[in-house]
C-alpha cells in the first residue's frame, strides 16, 4: 500500500537555525498538510496545501513558516529561525480529495521529531 | 472552536477482552465528520475508523466499532476481542464537513493490551 514519507526521522538543530522537512505524499494525492505534535500534548494542525498554494493555515503557522512543493513529488515545511517551543513531532499528510469522504481520508507519514536545542 | 475531549490518558485490557475508549466533542456545527487514530511506537497515525454525523448507524471496521450520540456529542470507540498488536496511543478527531481536513484532536489514549 502506498505510504506517505517523511525524511528525517529526527533532525536536531541550534535555536536560530533554520530547517527544512521534507515529505513525499501518495503519488495520486492532491491535497497535502503538515500537522504537530508538541511532546504531551495534542496533534495541531499547521497548513493545508493545494494546487501549490495554501488553502487553510492555522494561528500557529506564522512567518517563520512556509510550505514549498518544489517538484512533482516533495513537500516541505520550512521553518526560517528555529525557536526551542518548535521542537515537537511533525508529521506530514496527504488525501486525494478535499473532504473526509470514504474514499479520502488522510493518509499520515511515520513523523519527523525536531529537536531545537 | 470546535473541540475534542478524551478523558482517559490510559487504559489497559486483558487480551481477548474488550474496551471502550471514550471521547466527547464541542461544535455547532450539525455535519461533520469524527474520526478515532491509531498510533503505535512506529509513530505512524492510521486510521481506525470514520463516521459522518449525519448517518445514524454507528460504523463497524471488523472489531473496532463507535457508539455515536450525536445529541450527547459523544463518539466512543469499543475493541473487541483485543489483540496485543492493538496497542497504540488512540486519539479521536473532528474535521468539518467544509473546507480542509483540519482535524481536531483529543489529546490521546494510551491503550495497553496485557497478555
Amino acid at each position: 500500500e502506498p505510504e506517505v514519507t517523511q525524511t528525517p526521522s529526527h533532525q536536531v538543530t541550534q535555536m536560530g537555525q533554520e530547517v527544512i522537512l521534507r515529505c513525499v505524499p501518495i503519488s495520486n494525492h492532491l491535497y497535502f498538510y503538515w500537522y504537530r505534535q508538541i511532546l504531551g500534548q495534542k496533534v495541531e494542525f499547521l497548513v493545508s496545501f493545494y494546487n501549490n498554494e495554501i488553502s487553510e493555515k492555522s494561528e500557529i503557522f506564522d512567518d517563520q513558516f512556509s510550505v514549498e512543493r518544489p517538484d512533482g513529488s516533495n513537500f516541505t515545511l520550512k521553518i526560517r529561525s528555529t525557536k526551542l517551543e518548535d521542537s515537537a513531532m511533525y508529521f506530514c499528510a496527504s488525501s486525494p480529495l478535499s473532504k473526509a469522504l470514504e474514499n479520502s481520508p488522510l493518509h499520515f507519514g511515520n513523523g519527523t521529531r525536531l529537536t531545537v536545542t | 472552536a470546535q473541540t475534542v475531549t478524551q478523558s482517559q490518558p490510559e487504559m489497559s485490557v486483558q487480551e481477548a477482552e474488550t474496551v471502550t475508549l471514550s471521547c466527547t466533542y464541542d461544535t455547532s456545527e450539525s455535519d461533520y465528520y469524527l474520526f478515532w487514530y491509531k498510533q503505535p511506537p512506529s509513530r505512524q497515525m492510521i486510521l481506525v475508523i470514520r463516521q459522518e454525523a449525519y448517518k445514524q448507524q454507528n460504523a463497524t471496521e471488523n472489531r473496532f466499532s463507535v457508539n455515536f450520540q450525536k445529541a450527547a456529542k459523544s463518539f466512543s470507540l469499543k475493541i473487541s476481542d483485543s489483540q496485543l498488536g492493538d496497542a497504540a496511543m488512540y486519539f479521536c478527531a473532528y474535521n468539518p464537513s467544509q473546507g480542509a481536513q483540519k482535524l481536531v484532536f483529543g489529546q490521546g489514549t494510551r491503550l495497553t493490551i496485557n497478555p
